[in-house]
């Protein structure tokens, strides 16, 4: 596995609540992703980082944001937790512009 | 945006039979073509991937077509096996300086029956 670790696994919290969810890597990759995966919709882009404080939007960016201070990690941010953001979160990580992505193990997160 | 759409949403075939699964890309700019499985609970792992430069890539049972005149690109597992069954996601993206940004097809739900 890559050494991608997502924190927390899994986590309820209700709306209108702030949650930050944790990737770290011990790749020192430089590129670095969130992704959210619904029924229906496959996976989406959310973030995307491509260095230490570089960072961009997806194409499911509203209500998320995310910082990422250090090469290690990379934090997602809701910033008023909704019911329609109750969804499976990936992070992904890449060497380089050209390298495959490669996913963490996935937080699951539901918003009551 | 790019928009990658995948069919079909779910196949059945029986063990030692091939499965294919084709997905069309509306961004001629792409350039990277990567296949991801995905059993259930667990992450998306790469299984193969190829660039726009390279028509047809193999490894082992997998194979990948890719024509770029018509935008579409296909999935072949030949001598499928039971452990093959799970979601198999296409996705496309235009590699840049901003990194790999892929975009996703719905997946498909691939059942090996013995």
């Amino acid at each position: 596995d890559a050494g991608i670790t997502q924190s927390p696994r899994h986590k309820v919290t209700e709306t209108g609540t702030p949650v930050t969810l944790r990737c770290h890597q011990t790749e020192n990759h430089r590129y670095m992703y969130w992704y959210r995966q619904d029924p229906g919709h496959g996976l989406r882009l959310i973030h995307y980082s491509y260095g230490v404080k570089d960072t961009d939007k997806g194409e499911v960016s509203d209500g998320y944001s995310v910082s990422r201070s250090k090469t290690e990690d990379f934090l997602l941010t809701l910033e008023s937790a909704t019911s329609s953001q109750t969804s499976v979160y990936f992070c992904a990580i890449s060497e380089s512009r050209g390298s495959p992505l490669h996913f963490g193990n996935g937080t699951r997160l539901t918003v009551t | 945006g790019e928009n990658v759409e995948q069919h079909p949403s779910t196949l059945s075939v029986q063990e030692g039979d091939s499965a294919v699964i084709k997905c069309t890309y509306s961004d001629s700019a792409s350039n990277y073509f990567p296949w991801y499985k995905q059993e259930l609970g667990k992450r998306p792992q790469l299984i193969i991937d190829i660039r726009s430069n390279v028509g047809e890539k193999k490894d082992q049972r997998i194979a990948v077509t890719l024509n770029k005149t018509a935008k579409h690109f296909s999935l072949h597992i030949t001598e499928t096996q039971p452990e093959d069954s799970a979601v198999y996601f296409c996705a496309a993206s235009i590699l840049t300086g901003g990194g790999n940004k892929l975009t996703f097809g719905t997946g498909t739900q691939l059942k090996v029956e013995l």
